[in-house]
């Protein structure tokens, strides 16, 4: 079954303390994973799409990673403008989505 | 450019009533996507439109939920009657092809009392 796990549910970081979010996934014909930001009353904002295990993509603080089972959101020396609740999700081989339950980042001043 | 519209933000109705949302996606965008999120969750896909052909809605509760793409550009979902359980936050999201990352509006948060 394809599922998709996010861990932790949410981390509370100091400000310039850094850290990683894992998606762990297992997925019939991978189509692309996929990491989004959402913010309170929000929908989520688009961030990266990773396609093939090795892929590494950057967005100022951010920087994704991807293997064959898991992807790692890092984020450097965060800032309270970066809390928000990250969501990673996988592409299967009918192009559907599978969303993982995502993770809650608090950045402290 | 405009991104994707919903509305309206927000709706309280009572149970049994009738509710409808509606999208306006981001020009040329082909793929639409209606999904609903409850709160902690990931979003869960209602149903998607290829154009104006609805082409995978598996996850939709047709016996309450309807939705249309006239002209395949803006959409509305419908729910009748509406239940305590629907309560949620309704997205709308557009993609220029399936596969490719997708733009959400804001959302319509739905709460039925």
């Amino acid at each position: 079954e394809d599922q998709v796990t996010q861990s932790p549910e949410a981390l509370r970081l100091q400000e310039g303390e850094s850290s990683s979010l894992n998606c762990s996934y297992t997925v019939s014909g991978l189509r692309g994973l996929f990491w989004y930001r959402q913010d309170p009353g929000k929908g989520p904002e688009f961030l990266f799409t990773l396609y093939s295990a090795g892929e590494e993509k950057e967005k100022e603080r951010l920087k994704a990673t991807l293997t064959k089972k898991e992807s790692f959101l890092h984020i450097t020396a965060p800032k309270p403008e970066d809390s928000a609740t990250y969501l990673c999700a996988v592409g299967d081989s009918n192009y559907q989505l599978i969303w993982g339950a995502g993770t809650k980042l608090i950045i402290k001043p | 450019e405009a991104g994707v519209v919903q509305s309206p933000r927000y709706k309280i109705i009572e149970k049994k009533q009738p509710v409808a949302f509606w999208c306006n996606p981001i020009s040329g965008h082909n793929t639409l996507y209606w999904y609903r999120q409850n709160l902690g969750q990931g979003p869960e896909l209602l149903i998607r439109y290829e154009n104006e052909e609805a082409v995978d809605d598996s996850q939709l509760p047709k016996d309450r939920f309807s939705a249309e793409r006239l002209k395949g550009v803006d959409s509305t979902l419908k729910i009748q009657p509406a239940e305590l359980g629907d309560s949620a936050v309704y997205l709308c999201a557009s993609s220029p092809d399936r596969g490719q990352g997708y733009t959400f509006g804001s959302g319509t948060r739905l709460t039925v009392v």
